[in-house]
Parts: structure tokens; sequence; C-alpha cells
């Protein structure tokens, strides 16, 4: 069955230390989406790729970076300058072939990262 | 700034009963309007989408109604079953004119509960 895999789906991480969360699809979609989802709220974007080697910013991509070095996999390092203390990260895609389309994206799991 | 808001942030509904749940949005870009469910610990899951051209789009128990001059759209759930107990999400997305990329905009978030 085509999906996303994120993993892992728990990580605790150290204050000053820099963690990496991995998304892997196979659904051959052209665009990668990561989010976070705070408590009692909705999903912002940390990063997007259109396209392979090529990302563009989000609304909260402060303390966070990512690579695009392979069409299915998109993963994204979370920094020391990140002080969120825990939230879920959402890993999306979506194709963007079709032209003006309804393209949906499709979400992972996600992964709940915790600061010891 | 929220671009897409949400109401209510929690609902409570007898099964049987109509579960609606309401967005706004101010960005007059934006060309589709998906809605998400997401069950505890899974990444959410698209339910249904509407396009601006159309007021009504039903899914078996799900139907949006879109009221483009007020820019609101809400989602009724019809016989609503403790199954659907869930949060749920709307969202938002700039067409291509727009110059952008069609990422998502999401509203804060529902959580829904069905008592039997």
């Amino acid at each position: 069955d085509g999906g996303i895999t994120q993993s892992p789906k728990y990580l605790f991480r150290k204050e000053g230390q820099n963690v990496t969360l991995s998304c892997e699809q196979n659904l051959n979609h052209d665009a990668m989406y990561w989010y976070r989802q705070d408590p009692g709220q909705g999903l912002r974007l940390i990063y997007y790729s259109q396209i392979v080697n090529d990302f563009q910013k989000g609304d909260i991509a402060e303390g966070y970076s990512v690579s695009r070095e392979k069409k299915e996999s998109f993963p994204l390092t979370v920094t020391s300058a990140q002080k969120t203390p825990t939230a879920f990260y959402l890993c999306a895609s979506s194709t963007l072939r079709g032209g003006d389309s309804n393209q949906p994206q499709h979400f992972g799991d996600g992964t709940r990262l915790s600061i010891l | 700034q929220q671009q897409v808001k949400q109401s209510p942030q929690s609902l409570i509904v007898q099964k049987g009963g109509i579960s609606i749940i309401n967005c706004a949005y101010e960005n007059t870009a934006f060309d589709y309007f998906p809605w998400y469910q997401q069950f505890p610990g899974k990444g959410p899951a698209l339910l249904i989408a509407i396009r601006p051209d159309v007021s009504e789009k039903k899914e078996g128990r799900f139907t949006i109604s879109f009221n483009k001059s007020a820019k609101q759209f809400s989602l009724h759930i019809m016989d609503s079953q403790p199954g659907d107990s869930a949060t749920y999400f709307c969202a938002a997305r700039r067409g291509i004119s727009s110059g952008s990329a069609r990422q998502l905009t999401f509203g804060s978030g529902t959580q829904l509960t069905v008592l039997p």
C-alpha cells in the first residue's frame, strides 16, 4: 500500500541536542511538507518542498532545517534553537500534476517530540 | 495572522444528532477548502473538500456548505455516531493565480465527542 512513513513515533531530546525526524513516501508525490501541531491548535507549516533539492520556509521555520535529496524523502532536523517543549510533527505529501485540480495532502501518522 | 477561523473549539453531540462545525476565511485567493478528520495519535485524513463554484457538497453523512459572499463554510455530520468522535480541521488553499505555492492554511480544530 502506498503511503507516508514517519519515524520514530516518539522521540526525546536533551536541551542543546539536534534531532532528525524521518519522512518517506512511496506515493510518487512531487511536493512534501512538514507541519507542527501544538495542543489545541491547528497545523502550522514549517517547511515545504515542491521539487528535489529545493525547499521553502513556511510560517514557523526558525529552529528547523530540511533537505530534499531524493523525491521520496524529506527529513526534518529540529535544532537546539527550537525551544518548543513538546509537539507533534506531521509530514505530508501531494502531487502537483494535473493542473489546477483538487490535490489533497496525504499525511503520515506523526512523530511526538519532547524535550527532556 | 490567522487566516482561517474555526469554531467551536469543542462539540458534544448525542448519537443520531447533527454536528455542525464552522469556518471563516479572509483571503479571497483561496480556491479549495478541504476538511480533515484526525484520530488521537494519527495524522489527519481528508474527509471531504469543496471548491467555491458550488454551494454544497455531500458525501454520505458528511456535507460541506459554502457561502462565498460571506466567506464562510461549514461541515455538517448527519446521524452522528460515536465512531465520528475525532478532531476536525478545516483548511484553505490558495489558487495557482495567486503566484504562491499551494500550501494549506488550517483552522485551529474542533474536538467532536459523540455520546452513545
